[in-house]
């Protein structure tokens, strides 16, 4: 079946700690965006990729980095300098006017 | 800045009523605006609306449009208790790519 894998589902960490969060499609869409959701605050942008080998930064792009080295695929790292990681990630693909998401991964920084 | 924002942030009812939600927006080169409704995970689809004053209606659910007052309005009517969810509004602006720029949701709790 067609769509956006993400893994992991949760992930603890300790502070400090770099951690990269996995999304993978296998819908052929060039667009992908990653997604952060706090309580009460909705979803903001972290980073988008309009075609392979090119990124934009979104509205919080500070202490997270991205790579997209293969149409499939667009890792998210979250780094140390990320002041409160804590929060429920989720990646999306866009085609045709619709936005499809993945299940989300929610990282607990300990 | 791109801004949206829904209103109200929560709203609680019995099964049966009638609600409203609100998305009103601010957003250069605006392309469309898109409800999505999450439960426990990932946001699911309800519709996109690009022009004005046309309604998009799926079973109990419809949605209008209004591109001059730059506002959308999401209808539910006879609620269920499965209607218990947060609903996002979003809105695409810029490249043909949409960037998005979604509001803060509101959180619909029905009672039985």
């Amino acid at each position: 079946d067609g769509g956006i894998t993400q893994s992991p589902k949760y992930l603890f960490r300790k502070e400090g700690q770099n951690v990269t969060l996995s999304c993978e499609q296998n819908l052929n869409h060039d667009a992908m965006y990653w997604y952060r959701q706090d309580p009460g605050q909705g979803l903001r942008l972290i980073y988008y990729s309009q075609i392979v080998n090119d990124f934009q930064k979104g509205d919080i792009a500070e202490g997270y980095s991205v790579s997209r080295e293969k149409k499939e695929s667009f890792p998210l790292t979250v780094t140390s300098a990320q002041k409160n990681p804590t929060a429920f990630y989720l990646c999306a693909s866009w085609i045709s006017g619709e936005l499809f998401f993945g299940e989300g991964s929610r990282l607990t920084v300990l | 800045e791109d801004k949206v924002v829904q209103s109200p942030l929560s709203l609680v009812v019995h099964e049966g009523d009638t609600v409203t939600l609100n998305c009103s927006y601010e957003v250069t080169n605006f392309r469309s605006l898109l409800w999505y409704k999450q439960e426990k995970k990932a946001p699911t689809f309800l519709f996109m609306l690009t022009s004005s004053g046309i309604e998009k209606k799926s079973g109990r659910l419809s949605s209008i449009l209004d591109k001059k007052e730059l506002f959308s309005i999401l209808n539910i009517t006879a609620t269920q208790t499965g209607d218990s969810a947060v609903y996002l509004c979003a809105v695409v602006g810029g490249t043909s790519y949409g960037k998005l720029t979604f509001g803060q949701g509101t959180i619909l709790t029905v009672h039985p």
